[in-house]
């Protein structure tokens, strides 16, 4: 039972490189979306999509790119990365149509950029 | 100013004690009101939720929500050394479901 799997795990890149975040999940779930996590500053949304080809912004989207071609993929590209985007990032899903509060997350991806 | 504001701590407790833990918030359009739980280096996952105000309790946990005085708080009684981790209160609106504003969590040691 796999759940949320995000790749990589860790991850350094030099400012101004370009990479992307991988996100599946095997729950058949329509809601997936992409939050950071930075000290003192809780989880912000990115991006967010509730269903294959609909994809919107998050509090924080400047820099990222979404796209959702499939129900169990959610990939977050990264334009051309700056030391702002040094962060840990958590991709999650959940079903549409029941608000029971529940994110399921993934185990997270460290990114440092120098 | 934050919409969700949350005492990062840390709380260190020893075992057995009740941990209280709590947020406030800004927005009056907040209706759903979450507890997560956060290992280190690991995905937050959901503990506690309650619709608009009122008690809800599980267990060793009970979540409390004021609206009027926008003030929730997350109760552990009969603590473990087990529940160490951080704690992330969230919110959202009625019609922006998934779309989660989260406190900045409370980091909880409970010492042997």
């Amino acid at each position: 039972n796999a759940g949320v799997t995000q790749t990589p795990k860790f991850q350094v890149l030099k400012t101004g490189q370009s990479m992307t975040l991988q996100c599946a999940q095997d729950m058949n779930h329509e809601y997936m979306s992409w939050y950071r996590q930075d000290p003192g500053m809780g989880l912000r949304l990115i991006h967010y999509s509730v269903g294959a080809g609909i994809t919107d912004q998050g509090e924080v989207p400047n820099g990222y790119n979404v796209s959702r071609s499939t129900t169990e993929d959610f990939p977050l590209r990264l334009l051309s990365a700056a030391p702002s985007q040094t962060s840990v990032y958590f991709c999650a899903s959940s079903r549409t149509g029941v608000n029971t509060g529940e994110l399921f997350f993934g185990e997270g991806s460290r990114l440092t950029v120098l | 100013q934050k919409e969700v504001e949350q005492d990062p701590g840390p709380l260190s407790v020893p075992e057995g004690a009740i941990v209280s833990l709590n947020c406030t918030y800004s927005n009056s359009a907040f209706q759903y009101f979450m507890w997560y739980r956060q290992y280190s280096r690991k995905g937050p996952e959901l503990l506690m939720y309650t619709y608009s105000s009122g008690n809800k309790e599980d267990g060793r946990f009970t979540a409390q929500v004021d609206k009027s005085s926008k003030y929730i708080s997350l109760f552990i009684r009969d603590s473990q050394p087990s529940d160490s981790a951080t704690y992330l209160c969230a919110m959202s609106e009625a019609d922006s479901w998934g779309k989660l504003q989260f406190g900045a969590g409370t980091q909880v040691v409970v010492t042997p």
